[in-house]
């Protein structure tokens, strides 16, 4: 089972809200990513896990919140967001830290629209 | 920086083969990939190579690996209607923290 599941499928969103995105994976891995996409571009790193501690913050502002409660789930809250955030987000997992050997498995992304 | 570097867009007919091709910076790079993003989707692994491989091949995808040249080549056998997706490559980031993506290549496959 190589299956990244993400919730919701899609999500729209004012600026005032505040909402989350979830990700899980069952297969043991202990690095976990989020990735921002924009329309025909390929996706960009946003956060990194590794073993449930933030590894690497790609100097995502503040707006974007991650959090790893477990070594299975990925949440990423998102509070105050612009309209230019609207993007597909990828989750990501791989057995530990992407490396020359780590094969990275992705989630079918949460598409977010914010108004 | 790191560029990878992929041609955008290729049409090709059913039945046809499809070739899809990118060039790599990073020579150190053990493992090279590809994925597949079909419209309103993630992205699926499709298949790897290890850089001590010339060529990999599985089932109607075959991977071609010139290290010298620092090229990476998908081609897609038969080629069908449901293949019509965005090919992404992917080599292993400096530190390899992550994954450096091309901008992907857009191939449309018409009837």
């Amino acid at each position: 089972d190589t299956e990244v599941t993400q919730t919701p499928k899609h999500l729209v969103m004012g600026m005032t809200n505040k909402k989350s995105l979830k990700c899980e994976q069952h297969m043991g891995h202990r690095a976990m990513y989020w990735y921002k996409q924009k329309a025909k571009k390929p996706p960009e790193l946003m956060f990194v896990y590794s073993y449930e501690k933030l590894s690497i913050n790609e100097s995502v502002p503040s707006r974007f919140s991650p959090e790893c409660p477990n070594s299975s789930l990925l949440n990423l809250h998102l509070h105050a967001l612009q309209p230019e955030d609207s993007a597909l987000y990828l989750c990501a997992s791989s057995q530990v830290l992407a490396g020359p050997q780590e094969t990275q498995y992705f989630g079918p992304g949460t598409r977010l629209l914010v108004l | 920086g790191e560029d990878v570097e992929q041609s955008l867009f290729l049409s090709v007919r059913e039945g046809d083969s499809s070739v899809i091709n990118c060039t790599y910076t990073d020579s150190s790079s053990t493992y090279l990939y590809w994925y597949k993003q079909e419209p309103g989707a993630g992205l699926q692994l499709l298949t790897y190579i290890f850089s001590n491989m010339d060529m990999k091949q599985d089932q109607r995808l075959t991977v071609l690996l010139n290290k010298k040249d620092k090229h990476l080549s998908l081609r897609i056998a038969d080629t069908q209607t449901g293949d019509s997706a965005i090919y992404f490559c992917a080599e292993p980031a400096v530190g390899y923290s992550t994954l450096t993506f091309g901008k992907g290549t857009m191939l449309l496959v018409s009837p």
